[in-house]
């Protein structure tokens, strides 16, 4: 089964403070991708990334940075926490072979709050 | 650009019936995939069901099947004998050029004992 594994479920920090949300899948999938979910408003992108050392800007990419310097690890950095930024993040892969392509795996979700 | 609009923001059933949730989208595209992916309270979204849009036959997975519409561009889900783990966020959604998928913003389901 593919694993999708993100690093906290819950994260409390401080505004202003520089804040890493780790994902790591274990399916040696090329395609990674970071969303934020709030309620009434689903799942928006992010960032994305085809390939190691590779990102694209997704829809709500102001605030948000991205790290992906190993094909299985894709890390979402902000920079000085906002605290509009408080939401539930969610990491998912994604392969472009085989028949498992196109459908994206998601990890469990990290619930940040910050105050 | 391409857009998904799940109409219905909360729907309930009785245990044991059927429902259905709707989706419609818009594109320009020809070929693309279509999902429906379930995300239950606390727990991990997981993948429900997929439809390729060149495939006429409605994709079905055990309960659960679609009703794809490609002219009318509407995907409804259909879940048969639901139970009261089919409780969940349940998400429409489209793959764009890229591998990216654009999401509706969501059904939430109760079952009701």
């Amino acid at each position: 089964d593919v694993k999708v594994t993100q690093s906290s479920r819950y994260l409390v920090k401080r505004t202003g403070e520089k804040v890493f949300l780790e994902c790591v899948q274990d399916m040696d999938h090329e395609n990674m991708f970071w969303y934020r979910q709030d309620p009434g408003l689903g799942l928006r992108l992010i960032y994305f990334s085809y390939d190691v050392k590779m990102k694209e800007k997704g829809d709500i990419p102001e605030g948000y940075s991205v790290s992906r310097e190993k094909k299985e690890r894709f890390s979402l950095i902000l920079e000085s926490a906002s605290t509009n930024q408080t939401s539930m993040y969610l990491c998912a892969s994604s392969t472009h072979t085989g028949t498992d392509r196109n459908i994206q795996y998601f990890g469990a979700g990290t619930r940040l709050s910050v105050l | 650009a391409q857009t998904v609009t799940q109409s219905q923001p909360e729907m309930s059933v009785q245990e044991a019936e059927t429902v259905t949730l709707s989706c419609t989208y818009d594109t320009s595209e020809s070929d693309y995939y279509l999902f429906w992916y379930k995300q239950p309270p606390s727990r991990q979204m997981i993948l429900v069901i997929r439809q390729e849009a060149y495939k006429q036959q409605n994709a079905t997975e055990n309960r659960f099947s679609v009703n794809f519409q490609k002219a009318a561009k509407s995907f409804s889900l259909k879940i048969s004998d639901s139970q009261l783990g089919d409780a969940a966020m349940y998400f429409c959604a489209y793959r764009t050029d890229g591998d990216k998928i654009i999401f509706g913003k969501g059904t939430r389901l109760h079952i009701l004992p």
